[in-house]
């Protein structure tokens, strides 16, 4: 059962160029986790959202996490190559983390 | 260690045959999780630790599949009678305590059956 929705699953574009990832359940979380994850390599934690309606910023990326705690977005700012990679949101859960699909990133210099 | 370590990196094993794979979590973390990735897949859960007890095997795929840790530490995922469509990565995660916590991933195993 795929409780998280990622989109897109493929996403190319231009250097300089803004871009949301979006990250849906039917679910509520406790709190949800956003990973990157580069070709050969394990995912890498960027952030975690606790609360609902809350908003963490890291850089040019921004979290947010949904008021009813099911959904959150990752919007990226003026898109750098070294952005490229796996994108995915995982909600807690039990005793795991329920990972979605993933969204692939490409920048092109 | 610094980080959670993975052993092998790669392994090509003949369809039917066994393997083992390593996983060495962060010293003092005492929740450790087994994922799979597969080919444009998201993670696959497969089973998790706290301590030595494993209280979720759920995502165990089947009884071909099984994990130990030992000591706290030490974990490894056996697969047994390997079939082709058990190619993939597997990830070994560790954390401090149980959720709520930063989960620290490893590299991964890239196991390749042929």
């Amino acid at each position: 059962t795929q409780l998280l929705e990622q989109s897109p699953q493929f996403l190319s574009i231009q250097e300089g160029e803004n871009l949301t990832v979006y990250c849906n359940s039917s679910s509520v979380f406790s709190s949800l986790q956003w990973y990157r994850q580069e070709p050969g390599e394990g995912p890498v934690l960027l952030v975690t959202v606790v609360t609902g309606g809350e908003v963490k910023k890291l850089k040019r990326l921004t979290f947010q996490f949904g008021d009813a705690r099911k959904d959150s977005s990752l919007h990226i700012t003026a898109a750098q190559p070294g952005d490229t990679g796996l994108y995915l949101c995982a909600g807690e859960g039990g005793n795991q983390f329920y990972f979605g699909t993933g969204t692939s990133l490409t920048v092109i210099p | 260690g610094a980080g959670v370590s993975q052993s092998p990196s790669n392994k090509v094993t003949e369809k039917g045959k066994d393997v083992e794979l390593r996983c060495d979590p962060i010293s003092g973390h005492t929740a450790l999780y087994w994922y799979r990735q597969s080919l444009g897949q998201g993670l696959e859960f497969l089973i998790y630790f706290q301590g030595n007890s494993a209280p979720d095997k759920s995502g165990l795929p089947s009884d071909r599949f099984s994990a130990e840790r030992t000591g706290g530490s030490v974990s490894t995922l056996t697969i047994q009678r390997t079939q082709q469509e058990d190619s993939a990565v597997y990830l070994c995660a560790s954390s401090l305590l149980a959720l709520n916590t930063e989960a620290f991933f490893g590299q991964g195993t890239r196991l390749t059956v042929v």
